[in-house]
């Protein structure tokens, strides 16, 4: 099936700086979604990206959908401590299922005050 | 607040039992999926249903796991004689047609001992 692989893993930034994580696939997807998931808490879908090339923002977020539909970055701009939590990149299965979602395993963000 | 429900938030059971996990969508919304979250792992898509309707069960064990959204009341899934590998956090989201914008609910984490 469908792999999203995420980099880094985890990442520890002190307050203030700039977050660059990014996901890639073998596969090509049409839709690109961050979603970010605090402890104890469902994922909230911070941006959607529906077409090749396209950068779109939300506040200090600043995501794009990579030109061979294959990969995705996601930036987050002056972090404060309560950008710490998961982020997830997730897109729709191919081949007409676009309900399915694949997600890829995160990156943890920790921020230090 | 109008946003998806989940109860219980947390539940514990032993080998053997039955858990049972509840999902209010989102106002409006008629399209309810379900994912399962092991540790440090994404979410991966178990079923997707609509009212009175099982449209995809793909991502579902074939034994022991059921799901259903009668046309009355929560979405449902039901896990039967529960074993040790069933513990995880258990998502629901939900959707106004059957589309990648999904959101998502706070899960339900199941701990079987």
């Amino acid at each position: 099936g469908q792999q999203l692989n995420q980099s880094p893993q985890s990442m520890f930034i002190q307050e203030g700086e700039d977050v660059s994580m990014n996901c890639t696939s073998s596969s090509i997807f049409n839709t690109w979604l961050w979603y970010k998931q605090d402890p104890g808490e469902g994922p909230v879908l911070l941006i959607a990206l529906y077409k090749a090339g396209e950068l779109t923002s939300n506040g200090r977020l600043t995501a794009q959908f990579g030109i061979t539909r294959k990969d995705s970055f996601l930036n987050i701009s002056a972090s404060i401590p309560s950008d710490v939590g998961i982020y997830f990149c997730a897109g729709p299965n191919s081949g007409g299922s676009n309900y399915k979602l694949t997600f890829g395993k995160g990156t943890l963000l920790t921020v230090n005050p | 607040n109008a946003g998806v429900m989940q109860n219980p938030r947390h539940l514990v059971r032993r080998r053997g039992q039955e858990a049972r996990l509840r999902c209010s969508p989102m106002k409006g919304h008629s399209h309810v999926y379900w994912y399962r979250q092991l540790p440090e792992e994404g979410l991966k898509f178990m079923v997707y249903l609509q009212k009175e309707n099982i449209i995809d069960e793909s991502g579902m064990p074939k034994e022991r796991f059921s799901a259903e959204f009668p046309k009355e009341g929560p979405s449902i899934l039901r896990i039967q004689q529960v074993v040790r590998g069933d513990s995880a956090a258990y998502f629901c989201a939900s959707s106004t047609i059957g589309t990648d914008t999904q959101y998502f609910g706070p899960g339900t984490r199941l701990t079987v001992l």
